[in-house]
């Protein structure tokens, strides 16, 4: 079972931030935050992720609380090609793990004109 | 730079018969890798890993079964396809830069 809880969907207003909330109370100290987005009919991209610290990169920026048990995905100036389910993970780094992992719902992010 | 090849992109099966998805990576050796299936509306769901040559692990037990024959490639198959199989799948691979990299998807319809 997916071990993070987002809410099913969120609208922002094209050009706005879009800050998308995911919590993960039960994260293990060794478990990365990963954030990916799937535009209809195509495979999930990734966004970003991070251990313990704020991280940005070209597409977005990632805020993990200092207890990690929550983070927010922020994307700065949103467009309408933004439109798509966002997933927020939680696992280990290494690529040895094993991990169950299933992707929950997501959140249904709609960019309005 | 490490790519994720998945074919075939839309497919559509009749009822009982034999499914083949094939799925291979390049630029990296022994990955991790993974078959997700997405009903539509719904979340990914893992059906099945693999860490190396040989090593299959199934999440669901269902109707469908997975090899990897070499290290670079991982298939999933059926022998009689049912109607619930229809879905969206992914092959996937995990990587230390970026976690999960997903193919483009097959889009499988069962009639």
């Amino acid at each position: 079972d997916a071990k993070t809880t987002q809410p099913t969907s969120m609208d922002c207003a094209e050009g706005r931030a879009a800050n998308l909330p995911c919590n993960h109370s039960t994260i293990s100290g060794n478990e990365y935050v990963y954030w990916y987005r799937q535009i209809h009919s195509q495979g999930p991209q990734y966004i970003i992720h991070g251990l313990k610290n704020n991280e940005t990169n070209e597409m977005a920026s990632l805020i993990i609380t200092e207890d990690r048990k929550s983070s927010t995905l922020i994307l700065p100036h949103a467009t309408l090609r933004d439109t798509a389910v966002y997933y927020c993970i939680v696992r280990v780094a290494q690529a040895e793990g094993n991990e169950k992992l299933t992707f929950g719902t997501g959140t249904r992010l709609t960019i309005i004109p | 730079s490490q790519t994720i090849h998945q074919w075939p992109a839309t497919l559509v099966q009749p009822v009982g018969s034999p499914l083949s998805l094939e799925c291979t990576v390049e630029g990296t050796s022994n990955p991790n890798l993974y078959w997700y299936r997405q009903a539509a509306g719904r979340g990914l769901q893992l059906l099945f890993y693999s860490v190396g040559i040989g090593q299959i692990s199934s999440e669901v037990p269902q109707n469908l079964s997975a090899s990897r024959p070499q290290d670079r490639q991982f298939i999933l198959s059926s022998k009689k396809l049912l109607l619930s199989d229809s879905g969206f799948y992914l092959c996937a691979w995990f990587g230390l830069n970026y976690g999960y990299t997903f193919g483009s998807g097959t889009r499988l319809t069962v009639v």
